[in-house]
């Protein structure tokens, strides 16, 4: 049973870089059979989908974030992480991992979810 | 960019009812239309896919419609643990993911 877990700092300070990483346990995150994405939700509010990556390394990022948005890999620790800059409250959100099978398009797996909260 | 209005956004039902929850997209989408359920302080969880393809484990009651533009999702007959936020989830060529806005589903 394949499972994803969030880590990462839980306050980050505004203008900083938020940080976080997705650990897959029970499969390969090289199978190459999957997109890799992060998903976030604001408290109350709705799923922002924020961006994706194969294993290969590439990414897509959706276009309202993609200026600050940087995803990578690391298939020797079977993760991948998420970077997000000059971040300001409006980035305080649950922030989940997910995995999308290649021939489908949609999230199948699900991390569950890590608070940050951006605040001075 | 392809927008996507889900409908209701609240909905309050008996326990035995059949719920419907539309998802209207702004261009043609294929079936790149996918249905989840959210509890709350949980991730959400993936119910149908392509726009009818129940996944697997997921109760019978649950199902999807639609092509195109239309999508519906039935709950044939609420069950009490059925209580909880849906959302359409569709996906266009940029590549992108949206979210519908979602429908919350209470007891009535």
């Amino acid at each position: 049973q394949v499972q994803l877990q969030e880590s990462g700092p839980g306050l980050v300070k505004p203008s900083q870089t938020l940080s976080l990483t997705c650990t897959v346990s029970g499969g390969s995150i090289s199978s190459g059979s999957y997109y890799w994405s992060w998903i976030r939700q604001p408290a109350g509010k709705g799923l922002e989908w924020i961006g994706r990556i194969y294993t290969s390394g590439s990414t897509n990022y959706n276009p309202s974030l993609k200026s600050r948005v940087t995803i990578s890999v690391d298939t020797s620790k079977n993760q991948f992480s998420l970077k997000l800059s000059s971040v300001t409250a409006a980035d305080t959100a649950v922030y989940y991992c997910a995995r999308d099978p290649l021939e489908g398009y949609y999230f199948d797996y699900w991390g569950q979810g890590t608070l940050v909260t951006v605040s001075s | 960019d392809i927008q996507m209005t889900q409908s209701p956004s609240s909905l309050s039902a008996s326990v035995g009812d059949r719920v419907t929850i539309t998802c209207q997209a702004s261009q043609d989408i294929s079936n790149y239309l996918n249905w989840y359920q959210q509890k709350p302080g949980k991730a959400p969880k993936l119910l149908i896919y392509d726009a009818s393809n129940l996944e697997t484990g997921v109760p019978s009651r649950f199902s999807g419609s639609g092509s195109g533009t239309d999508f519906t999702f039935t709950i044939s007959s609420l069950q009490p643990e059925d209580i909880a936020t849906y959302y359409c989830q569709q996906y266009d060529n940029l590549p992108r993911y949206t979210f519908g806005q979602g429908t919350k589903l209470e007891i009535k």
